[in-house]
């Protein structure tokens, strides 16, 4: 099946600081999607962004899909960023395939 | 806006008993899922519902697992005999277009 990494696993910042967030999947996809799971555990969704880019606020997210990989952008980083965030790809079917997540405490 | 909604955000119980988690999905959506992560690891598909069917499951979804669409609301799933590896946090998602929107989840943990 296809895989999905992301990278960096960890990620500490200062408040303010901006970042950016990888994932690389391994196949053709035809569905991208980016969450983000607060401390309670909820996903929330970010981003549907199979290709191009988009932006909601400080975030943004940009999709190359032919080179198979999306970056989540955070700028202005604050504590409620805190969480971690993943990627999460379809390829056949309708199922999703998560990525590992990359962990993010932002500290005041 | 609407949302997916879970019923029990936590539930307890002892190996071998059976549980059902509940879901009510987004109106109008047609597609169904169920996900789990257990604790410090990635989200996995378990099963995915269309049409009154399963219409994919994962390794992960076996015998012990099962999934009804009881009403035209809810969608259950239930876990027959459940296993000390069964505690995981539990998400529903439902699907319109192509966007999955999960519900908070039910947190299980099994003694």
């Amino acid at each position: 099946g296809i895989q999905v990494e992301q990278s960096p696993p960890d990620l500490i910042l200062q408040e303010g600081a901006n970042s950016t967030l990888r994932c690389n999947f391994s196949d053709s996809v035809n569905n991208l999607q980016w969450f983000h799971q607060n401390p309670w555990g909820q996903l929330i969704n970010l981003f549907y962004i199979p290709s191009g880019t988009k932006q909601n606020g400080r975030l943004s997210a940009t999709t190359v899909a032919t080179e198979r990989y999306s970056l989540l952008y955070i700028s202005s980083s604050q504590t409620t960023d805190s969480g971690v965030y993943f990627c999460a790809v379809k390829a056949a079917g309708n199922k999703l395939t998560f990525g590992g997540g990359t962990r993010v405490l932002v500290k005041p | 806006e609407p949302e997916v909604t879970q019923t029990p955000s936590h539930q307890v119980t002892q190996m071998g008993q059976e549980v059902i988690l509940r879901c009510v999905p987004i109106s109008n959506h047609l597609y169904f899922y169920w996900y789990r992560q257990i604790l410090g690891q990635k989200v996995e598909f378990l099963v995915s519902f269309y049409n009154n069917e399963i219409s994919e499951k994962s390794e992960i979804f076996d015998d012990q697992f099962s999934v009804e669409r009881p009403d035209g609301s809810n969608f259950t799933l239930k876990i027959r005999s459940t296993k000390l590896e069964d505690s995981a946090m539990y998400f529903c998602a439902s699907m319109m277009g192509e966007t999955q929107y999960f519900g908070p989840g039910t947190r299980l943990l099994v003694l």
